[in-house]
């Protein structure tokens, strides 16, 4: 079966970095996703990874995953105020005939002024 | 740059009654999804459409029906509406299934008392 699990809350200063943490538990190819969600509004799609890559950079957004522990991690720059929401991180499956994403239950980001 | 439009955006229900929710998305999507999101959880799905024509059950289709109109428009409809019904439904497409990255709606919040 398969399993996303993140933290609840993160909670840092405007300016410093941030680093989302996700697991899945999975062993099967996959391509893997960060959401963010705003108030009141939908999942906007940030960056996504496939399972044989070990770090993509966007501006920003660096993602990073190791594959032998099943972990990803987002991180953010110079975080601003703007980037305070709910972060989801999601796979998907090549393998298995999986139609639609796993999603985890999102880590809530706080960005102090 | 509509996207993906869900109407509507607030619906108040009392047990029992019925209830269709629409969807449309203008990016000539082939697959598209149904997910609801309740409180410290992640998105689930409820029904997916892979193609024009197709629909399949997702994790949780129990209480839902779904009908791809055409390929634009795909709608969810609560028979008989029950309180543990009560949550946030989002709706989504992507070019195919799978690997796709997916595009979300804004939402619409559903009560029922």
């Amino acid at each position: 079966g398969e399993d996303v699990e993140q933290s609840l809350f993160l909670s840092v200063r405007e300016g410093d970095s941030s680093v989302i943490n996700c697991t899945y538990t999975d062993s099967s190819s996959t391509y893997l996703y960060w959401y963010k969600q705003e108030p009141g509004a939908g999942l906007q799609l940030l960056t996504y990874i496939f399972s044989n890559m070990d770090m993509k950079q966007d501006q920003r957004l660096t993602v990073l995953l190791n594959k032998k522990d099943k972990h990803l991690s987002l991180r953010i720059a110079d975080t601003q105020t703007g980037d305070s929401a709910i972060y989801f991180c999601a796979e998907t499956l090549l393998d298995t005939g999986r139609r639609a994403l796993t999603f985890g239950s999102g880590t809530r980001l706080q960005v102090q002024p | 740059n509509a996207g993906v439009t869900q109407t509507p955006k607030f619906q108040v229900l009392k047990t029992g009654q019925s209830m269709t929710l629409q969807c449309a998305q203008d990016m000539n999507h082939n697959s598209m999804y149904w997910y609801r999101q309740d409180p410290g959880m992640g998105l689930r799905l409820i029904y997916y459409s892979a193609s024009e024509g197709t629909t399949d059950k997702g994790e949780v289709p129990n209480g839902y029906n779904v009908s791809r109109l055409n390929k634009r428009e795909f709608s969810l409809r609560l028979e008989s509406a029950a309180p543990s019904q009560t949550s946030v439904y989002f709706c989504a497409s992507s070019e195919g299934t799978g690997i796709q990255p997916q595009h979300f709606g804004d939402g619409t919040r559903l009560s029922i008392l």
